[in-house]
């Protein structure tokens, strides 16, 4: 079955960085385009990061372009979140979700449980 | 970027009941709207994509309609496994896509 367990998370102090990870298993992770969302405790979703099935092709939200770059090892079957400049509202759950497809169709059928990252000085 | 509004906040209902969740954007999203659910603790799950098309294993009481700025979830039954926060998103305008702020479900 589709698994995608999310690690990496943690305190971290303002200004400092953090790397999430997604290892996906259950299926052909190389086939799908891949995501980052993130919920605030007891608030709504916010959709931050895409890459595409083959890595070539990345976008993040405008509110974390220049500091939060995602990347995939599809050799590994992992998915990325490097996370640099990291500000107080940053301070989330982040799931990595996988896309419907390859190209991506921006929606989601499968998500991990999350990590947590809090960032506190 | 596409603002979705949800409502209401809160719906209080008995099993057995009818519930209608309403989702509106703010400009057209044509029919690329999405409802998820997600439960205490848990990640959301699909429920359905392109405003009225049921994902994999969706039980058929639950059915998405409208299209433009419009749209509505309604679950026909509720069911005890149905309480919980339900949530749209738009893909018309990726990749900025947007999540509505949530429908809490809850047992009256």
């Amino acid at each position: 079955q589709v698994q995608l367990v999310e690690s990496g998370g943690g305190v971290v102090q303002p200004g400092r960085s953090l790397r999430l990870s997604c290892a996906a298993s259950g299926f052909t992770f190389s086939s799908y385009a891949m995501h980052w969302v993130r919920q605030a405790p007891g608030k709504g979703l916010e959709w931050v990061a895409v890459i595409a099935d083959d890595g070539r092709d990345k976008k993040v939200a405008d509110s974390v372009k220049g500091r939060f770059t995602i990347s995939r090892d599809n050799s590994k079957n992992t998915l990325y979140l490097q996370m640099n400049s990291l500000r107080a509202e940053d301070t989330t759950l982040y799931y990595c979700a996988r896309d419907v497809s390859a190209p991506a169709n921006y929606y989601f059928d499968y998500w991990g449980q999350g990590t947590l990252v809090t960032v506190s000085s | 970027e596409i603002v979705l509004t949800q409502s209401p906040a809160i719906l209080s209902l008995s099993p057995g009941e009818r519930a209608t969740l309403s989702c509106r954007a703010s400009q057209s999203v044509s029919r690329y709207l999405v409802w998820y659910q997600q439960k205490p603790g848990q990640a959301p799950r699909l429920l359905i994509y392109d405003a009225s098309n049921r994902a994999t294993g969706i039980p058929a009481r639950f059915s998405g309609s409208g299209s433009g700025t419009d749209f509505t979830l309604t679950i026909s039954s509720l069911e005890p496994e149905d309480f919980a926060v339900y949530y749209c998103q738009q893909r018309s305008n990726w990749p900025k896509i947007t999540f509505g702020q949530g429908t809490r479900l809850e047992i009256k």
